[in-house]
């Protein structure tokens, strides 16, 4: 079964302190990895998709990257307005697969 | 705005009601899906669909819970005698990836179900 672990639950940094946000998985062959911002009570934002190992993406502060094992979500002098839950998704291989298996979320608070 | 709507947003409802929802993809989008979201818990996968074909279901869904996608645009989510256990965020997605491609799916703002 596929599984999704993101770490920390939370974090808190003090706004322009660069920090990572982690996620570890297992799956029967990777299709996708999926990055999503989302605000309370809201539904989630889509931010990146990597594809394979050693890809990287960036948006603003944000930096993902990926390898076999870990996607990492770094946060480059974030600002309070970053402040939300920052999902982790992946999408297995194979036939009409298409759900995306989801950890529990990082939770970042970003002080003035 | 052309993205993912649902209605409604906010529901409360007695136990044992019936309450259906219903979602709006991005138009043009060939996939849609479901998921149930608790309390600091990522979403839940429940089901999706290939135009008007329903292509898999979540274990979760248990017998009380029917999903539809007439034509293949909208779709209703009927939940039958809710139980509390049914409270949660019930997120709706699509893409426009044909079968077998990996996909983005953008998310609504989903509807809150409270059952008292």
């Amino acid at each position: 079964e596929d599984q999704v672990t993101q770490s920390p639950e939370a974090l808190r940094l003090q706004e322009g302190e660069s920090s990572s946000l982690n996620c570890s998985y297992t799956v029967s062959g990777l299709r996708g990895l999926f990055w999503y911002r989302q605000d309370p009570g809201k539904g989630p934002e889509f931010l990146f998709t990597l594809y394979s190992a050693g890809e990287e993406k960036e948006k603003e502060r944000l930096k993902a990257t990926l390898t076999k094992k870990e996607s990492f979500l770094h946060i480059t002098a974030p600002k309070p307005e970053d402040s939300a839950t920052y999902l982790c998704a992946v999408q297995a291989r194979g036939g009409a697969n298409s759900k995306l298996t989801f950890g529990k979320g990082i939770t970042l608070s970003v002080r003035p | 705005d052309t993205g993912v709507s649902q209605n409604p947003r906010h529901k409360i409802t007695k136990r044992g009601q019936n309450v259906t929802f219903r979602c709006d993809p991005i138009s043009e989008h060939n996939r849609l899906y479901w998921y149930r979201q608790t309390l600091g818990q990522g979403p839940e996968f429940l089901t999706y669909f290939q135009n008007e074909a329903q292509l898999e279901k979540s274990r979760l869904l248990s017998d009380r819970f029917s999903a539809e996608r007439p034509k293949g645009s909208f779709s209703t989510l009927e939940i039958q005698r809710t139980e509390q256990g049914d409270s949660a965020m019930y997120l709706c997605a699509s893409s426009p990836a044909p079968l077998g491609y990996t996909d983005t799916q953008y998310f609504g703002p989903g509807t809150r179900l409270t059952v008292l």
